[in-house]
């Protein structure tokens, strides 16, 4: 079955530092990839997505992209805030046959200290 | 457009209680998931809905917990009996269709004492 493999935390980072949470994934067909953010309390929210090969999703100065050849989609950011710190979710959705919800990995939490 | 919205957001039960959680789509969403989030765990799909219709409910456990997504209303997840290890942050999420971007809600979180 499909599965979500990203890397274990608490990843604990300085301000301003560089980011980069690894994300592999397993899956049959072409799925689309997302990135989704939680931060303490609250649900998930959408942080970014990528739907084929290649393509690059970013926004709030985050960014991934869809690295068919290493089935891969790590999460990037150049300079991070403390306002960053939450639990990152990786996920894919595979929309072939009846299964059509999120396959997500068990997500990283990421510490930003001033 | 208002987003996924569940209530409670907090529900205390005793254990042997039933648990009635509610979920209400994106408008324009007929489809309709649930996961759980267990204590320092990722999120597990539940079950997968569209309006009258339960399409796949491979992660739901086979007793006490049902879910349904009635023609007119609210997706309801209920669990029955409740025990201790059913504490947990119970997510509903909604799409469009098939293929399109999901949605969350912020969450039902669900203590058993």
């Amino acid at each position: 079955g499909d599965s979500v493999t990203q890397m274990e935390g608490p990843v604990t980072l300085s301000e301003e530092a560089c980011l980069t949470i690894n994300c592999t994934y397993t899956a049959t067909g072409y799925p689309s990839l997302f990135w989704y953010v939680q931060y303490p309390g609250e649900g998930l929210q959408l942080l970014l997505k990528a739907t084929k090969a290649d393509d690059k999703g970013s926004n709030k100065g985050f960014e991934a992209t869809y690295r068919k050849e290493t089935t891969s989609f790590h999460l990037e950011k150049g300079s991070v805030q403390v306002s960053d710190s939450a639990v990152y979710f990786c996920a894919l959705r595979n929309s072939g046959g009846g299964a059509d919800g999120l396959t997500f990995g068990k997500g990283t939490h990421l510490i930003i200290q001033p | 457009n208002a987003g996924v919205m569940q209530n409670p957001r907090h529900l205390v039960r005793r254990r042997g209680q039933e648990a009635r959680l509610r979920c209400s789509p994106m408008k324009g969403h007929s489809h309709v998931y649930w996961y759980r989030q267990l204590p320092e765990e990722g999120l597990k799909f539940m079950v997968y809905l569209q309006k009258e219709n339960i399409i796949d409910e491979s992660g739901m456990p086979k007793e006490r917990f049902s879910a349904e997504f009635p023609k007119e209303g609210p997706s309801i997840l209920r669990i029955q009996q409740v025990v201790r290890g059913d504490s947990a942050a119970y997510f509903c999420a909604s799409s469009p269709d098939s293929g399109n971007t999901i949605y969350f809600g912020e969450g039902s979180w669900l203590t058993v004492v």
